[in-house]
């Protein structure tokens, strides 16, 4: 079965960093794009970053771009987020997913909470 | 950049009715990039429509979606208890600049 597996996130202050990952299991990792989106409490969804199967291409929303680093590693099937200055209104659960035939995202992780405050 | 708007914001609805839920483009939009997928509380999305019409793995037929250019629309065409949950319409869209409606919650009458 495909699964993602999220882990890292909590409480950090602000200006602080946080680093999330996401374990993928029951696929070809690195045949996969990848995405992580975020959703504030009580709010819709929100894209954050993309990443390409190979690492060549990584793509960021304005609202992160300078302070949120997408990476992978396909040796060990797993998929990070780098979070560097963050401020109160990064606070939301923030999931990684796999991207279907540049169409949507099929399988996705159960969510990590990340909450900035001080 | 493509903003969606889901209309209603909410909908009340009792079992065995049938649901339309809408997702308007602020510009027109390839079918194919238009998904749709369904939240309930404390669990990530699950994808229900890609493609605008076609059903992803494992979902029931009573699921369907329809439209293009910049009107789209998911039906549920007899709702199941489980059936109660936010749902959110999304555009897949050049250079993987992708967006997400608000949102329209399905509430049990």
């Amino acid at each position: 079965d495909v699964q993602l597996v999220q882990s890292g996130g909590g409480l950090v202050k602000p200006g602080g960093s946080l680093r999330l990952s996401c374990a993928g299991s029951g696929f070809t990792f690195s045949r996969y794009d990848m995405i992580w989106v975020r959703q504030a409490p009580g709010k819709g969804l929100e894209w954050v970053s993309f990443i390409r199967s190979s690492g060549s291409d990584i793509l960021y929303a304005d609202s992160v771009k300078g302070r949120f680093t997408i990476s992978r590693d396909n040796a060990k099937n797993s998929l990070y987020l780098q979070m560097n200055s963050l401020r109160a209104e990064d606070t939301a659960v923030y999931y990684c997913a796999r991207d279907l035939w540049d169409v949507c995202n099929d399988y996705w992780g159960q969510g990590t909470l990340v909450t900035v405050s001080s | 950049e493509i903003v969606l708007t889901q209309s209603p914001g909410s909908l009340s609805l009792s079992p065995g009715e049938r649901a339309t839920l809408s997702c308007r483009a602020s510009q027109s939009v390839t079918s194919k990039f238009l998904a749709w997928y369904q939240q309930k509380p404390g669990q990530a999305p699950r994808l229900l429509i890609y493609s605008a019409s076609s059903r992803a793995t494992g979902i029931p037929d009573r699921f369907s979606g329809s439209g293009s250019g910049t009107d789209f629309t998911l039906t549920i065409s007899r709702l199941e208890p489980e059936d109660f949950a936010v749902y959110y319409c999304q555009q897949y869209g050049t250079s993987h600049m992708f967006t997400f409606g608000q949102g329209t919650k399905l509430e049990i009458k």
